[in-house]
């Protein structure tokens, strides 16, 4: 068991560029979730998948943000169009039962 | 809707001294509660749980907290600090089964020597 892993751990772009971030869950967990922390706050949902259906999309989740997670199995997080507003650090994580268990993040820096 | 306040932003305690983190929460329905810590330039690690039965529940590195659905509490303890435990320290809930977290906006912990 490897654990939850992200990549990139570090990103840096200019505003306005696209990004993606993947995430690969522990095997055989079935629900994947992504949140977003910024500096001095708690993880805020994004959205999370069950297999490869997404359930749940919060509000936070502009239309320039996407997620998918093709054969129920890693996840990508894209961003399009990104703001300095972007800038936190974006957590995975997956779960088979109560427990979620997180990645190390992809802190994003929009310059 | 979920929420979680966590009392006190940063918390400050010698080594060897009891350790009280605070948290509550607001759910409409029974929750699942959750600690989790958070370690510099780390994600986070599951400290411990509630979700159905005994109300006192113990986690790892000697910490434990207590349910008290009265007071829509689930406060985290642990009897001695140490060193190590220095870290950022979030509160969170979840609604449903396998459901999304509401996170507090989390305590530091400060152990002094």
């Amino acid at each position: 068991d490897t654990g939850v892993s992200q990549n990139p751990r570090h990103k840096i772009t200019k505003r306005g560029q696209n990004v993606t971030f993947r995430c690969d869950p522990i095997s055989e967990h079935n629900r994947l979730y992504w949140y977003r922390q910024t500096l001095g706050q708690g993880p805020e949902f994004l959205t999370y998948f069950q297999n490869e259906a997404q359930l749940e999309k919060s509000r936070l989740l502009s239309d320039r943000f996407s997620a998918e997670r093709p054969k129920g199995s890693f996840s990508t997080l894209e961003i399009q169009r990104t703001e300095q507003g972007d800038s936190a650090m974006y957590l995975c994580a997956s779960s088979f039962h109560y427990e979620q268990y997180f990645g190390p993040g992809t802190r994003l820096t929009v310059t | 809707a979920q929420s979680v306040t966590q009392l006190g932003s940063h918390v400050s305690v010698s080594e060897g001294a009891l350790v009280l983190l605070r948290c509550n929460y607001s759910s409409s329905v029974p929750p699942y509660l959750f600690w989790y810590v958070q370690y510099p330039n780390q994600g986070l690690q599951l400290l411990l749980k509630y979700t159905t039965g005994a109300t006192l529940v113990k986690g790892i590195n000697g910490f434990e907290a207590e349910f008290k659905k009265s007071e829509t509490s689930f406060h985290l303890t642990k009897p001695s600090a140490h060193m190590s435990d220095a870290a950022e320290y979030f509160c969170a809930v979840s609604e449903e089964y396998g459901n999304k977290l509401v996170f507090g906006a989390g305590t530091i912990l400060r152990v002094k020597s």
